[in-house]
């Protein structure tokens, strides 16, 4: 059964540095999401992702924060210069065009320090 | 502001019973909804999406939608141990709004 993968697992960065966080949505889906989770904390919406562009994003995704499908299978989010609550688990999403269902991927947890 | 109420539990039932799971969420022009699997330290999983009132069964899982109260519920029969989890509810606008979560323990 086709998996979102996302890499790596695990991320640690020190405050100011820029990661680059990857995921591979499930082939035929066509919307892509970030969505993170602070420790023992909400699932809370980052951005959506549909033809190319941000469809929606939340008042987390300022402008530290950018989106990219560089090729027809990956999905990248991008933080700048990390902060030291931006620490969490940034999960990757994709559903079809014809379905609300989201599925999402394994995660990365990010640590800044 | 969209909400998504959940009790956040624990809530404790023996291996068997069945466990009830609630969720309110403020926004009438919602119109899908979901349940999601936590276990600790992973990502959700789907396991009931629900989009019209009533019932709908999966196997050992019935979500239960009415909209008229903004309530959905997610029961799980013959719970088992391995039921053990974190059970999220979720409104979809496009994005998911996740509701805190409900912390399952099912005991032997």
């Amino acid at each position: 059964e086709p998996e979102v993968t996302q890499t790596p697992s695990h991320q640690v960065t020190q405050m100011g540095q820029e990661v680059i966080l990857r995921c591979v949505p499930i082939s035929n889906h066509l919307y892509f999401y970030w969505y993170r989770q602070i420790l023992g904390q909400k699932v809370e919406f980052l951005v959506s992702f549909y033809n190319n562009e941000i469809s929606e994003k939340s008042e987390i995704f300022d402008d530290q924060f950018s989106v990219e499908r560089p090729d027809g299978s990956n999905f990248t989010l991008k933080i700048r210069s990390t902060k030291l609550e931006d620490s969490a688990m940034y999960f990757c999403a994709s559903n079809r065009k014809s379905s609300y269902e989201q599925y999402f991927g394994p995660g990365t947890r990010l640590t800044v320090t | 502001q969209k909400e998504v109420e959940q009790n956040s539990g624990p809530l404790s039932v023996p291996e068997g019973a069945i466990a009830s799971l609630n969720c309110t969420y403020s926004d009438r022009v919602s119109q899908s909804f979901f349940w999601y699997r936590q276990y600790s330290g992973k990502s959700p999983e789907l396991i009931m999406s629900i989009y019209s009132n009533g019932d709908k069964e999966d196997g050992r899982f019935t979500a239960q939608l009415n909209k008229a109260s903004q309530y959905v519920s997610l029961l799980i029969r013959d719970s088992q141990p391995s039921d053990s989890a974190t059970y999220l509810c979720a409104v979809s606008y496009g994005k998911l709004t996740f509701g805190q979560g409900t912390i399952l323990t099912v005991h032997p």
